[in-house]
């Protein structure tokens, strides 16, 4: 079974604090995504990576960066957390195929 | 012109019920297909997909595809409560995977 996991289920932090997600998959896939998930919005893509080192804005980057430096770990990171970003971020890794999901990490920023 | 569109309900069908969901798609050149399963408060969990024209069933779930038409449905037979839940479609175009904004769909005891 593909497995993805992140860092935190729930998460609070305050505005303007670094905020540091952690993604991991086990099934060597080559591209890892980054959503949020807000109610009537549908899920956004934020950053893709396709390879180590390797990354790609999505729709939304603003406010967000990425890094990669290993092929099974995925970080996204707020740099400076504003109270726009609370939502349920999600995982997700890919071969060329099917996209698996991480659990989540609901964010609320206060 | 969204990549992927979806009727975002809510459906309500009694239990027992076939529940019908559909899923436009702007690419033709689209290959294949998946549907995901959102239950509240939880991740998106793959339940199907399919890469040719017709049908593809796996237990109480069928995929239809339709490429001249470019539209892709679920029907869900023997409808259980269980099955209430959000329903996205997703295609893949290169690296990136389009999502539609889901259905929300509610089985009624």
């Amino acid at each position: 079974d593909v497995k993805v996991t992140q860092s935190s289920r729930y998460l609070v932090k305050r505005t303007g604090e670094k905020v540091f997600l952690e993604c991991v998959q086990d099934m060597d896939h080559e591209n890892m995504f980054w959503y949020r998930q807000d109610p009537g919005l549908g899920l956004r893509l934020i950053y893709f990576s396709y390879d180590v080192k390797m990354k790609e804005k999505g729709d939304i980057p603003e406010g967000y960066s990425v890094s990669r430096e290993k092929k099974e770990r995925f970080s996204l990171i707020l740099e400076s957390a504003s109270t726009n970003q609370t939502s349920m971020y999600l995982c997700a890794s890919s071969d060329p195929g099917e996209q698996y999901f991480g659990p989540g990490t609901r964010l609320t920023v206060t | 012109q969204k990549e992927v569109e979806q009727n975002s309900g809510p459906l309500s069908v009694p239990e027992g019920a076939i529940a019908s969901l559909n899923c436009t798609y702007s690419d033709r050149g689209s290959q294949s297909f998946f549907w995901y399963r959102q239950y509240s408060g939880k991740s998106p969990e793959l339940i199907m997909f399919i890469y040719s024209n017709g049908d593809k069933e796996d237990g109480r779930f069928t995929a239809q595809l339709n490429k001249a038409s470019q539209y892709v449905s679920l029907l869900i037979r023997d409808s259980q409560p269980s099955d209430s839940a959000t329903y996205l479609c997703a295609v893949p175009t290169g690296n990136q995977f389009y999502f539609g904004t889901g259905t929300s769909l509610t089985v009624i005891p």
